[in-house]
């Protein structure tokens, strides 16, 4: 069964660097979805991108976030300049184009830890 | 999306059937009642969605009464794997590019 794919599934970085996460979504999928879990607390959603646009965000999305879909097949989160309260399981989601569906497809999430 | 409400925290022992209520009173006409499943430190996964009567999948059933304020999802006899949280979201599926909004959801923890 074809699945979302996320890497790396930790990393630590230290305040002020810069981070990029990475996901392949599900291949014939057409949007696709960042979110985010701090520990202990709700699962938040930061952006969503089709068409090679984002379509909508958060919040939370400030202008620290950026996504890109460089090649086709990946989707990255890059944070600019990390701050200690980044730290999160982020999760890359797709979906299919048509579906009628709440159906949103999950990675297993990146963990990162802002030192 | 409608608000809803769950319990924060059910247990069970294991091979008993479980049912999660989620209560949704200002459920819109078009809403459509969905599912999800959290392991620990992995994304939800989409088990189950539903508008009304009863749904049923291989791994759960959703049942929604007549006036559709309120949903249950069962489980039927859990096993400890089935340990997780359980999402209830309600709003109108479509083919655009709707968010997921998760409230806290409810814990659940199988005993054996």
């Amino acid at each position: 069964e074809p699945e979302v794919t996320q890497t790396p599934s930790h990393q630590v970085t230290q305040m002020g660097q810069e981070v990029i996460l990475r996901c392949v979504p599900i291949s014939n999928h057409l949007y696709f979805y960042w979110y985010r879990q701090i520990l202990g607390q709700k699962v938040e959603f930061l952006v969503s991108f089709y068409n090679n646009e984002i379509s909508e965000k958060s919040e939370i999305f400030d202008d620290q976030f950026s996504v890109e879909r460089p090649d086709g097949s990946n989707f990255t989160l890059k944070i600019r300049s990390t701050k200690l309260e980044d730290s999160a399981m982020y999760f890359c989601a797709s979906r299919p184009g048509q579906a009628a569906t709440y159906e949103q497809y999950f990675g297993p999430g990146t963990r990162l830890t802002v030192t | 999306l409608a608000k809803t409400t769950q319990p924060i925290s059910m247990d069970s022992y294991e091979g008993q059937e479980v049912n999660i209520t989620c209560s949704h009173n200002n459920i819109a006409t078009n809403d459509y009642i969905t599912w999800y499943q959290q392991f620990p430190s992995q994304g939800p996964r989409f088990i189950i969605q539903g508008y009304k009567t009863k749904v049923t999948n291989e791994v759960a059933s959703l049942f929604i009464p007549a006036d559709r304020k309120s949903s249950t999802l069962s489980l039927p006899r859990v096993s400890l794997s089935d340990t997780a949280v359980y999402y209830c979201l309600v709003g109108v599926p479509n083919s655009g590019n709707t968010p997921l909004v998760f409230g806290k959801g409810t814990r659940l923890s199988v005993i054996a």
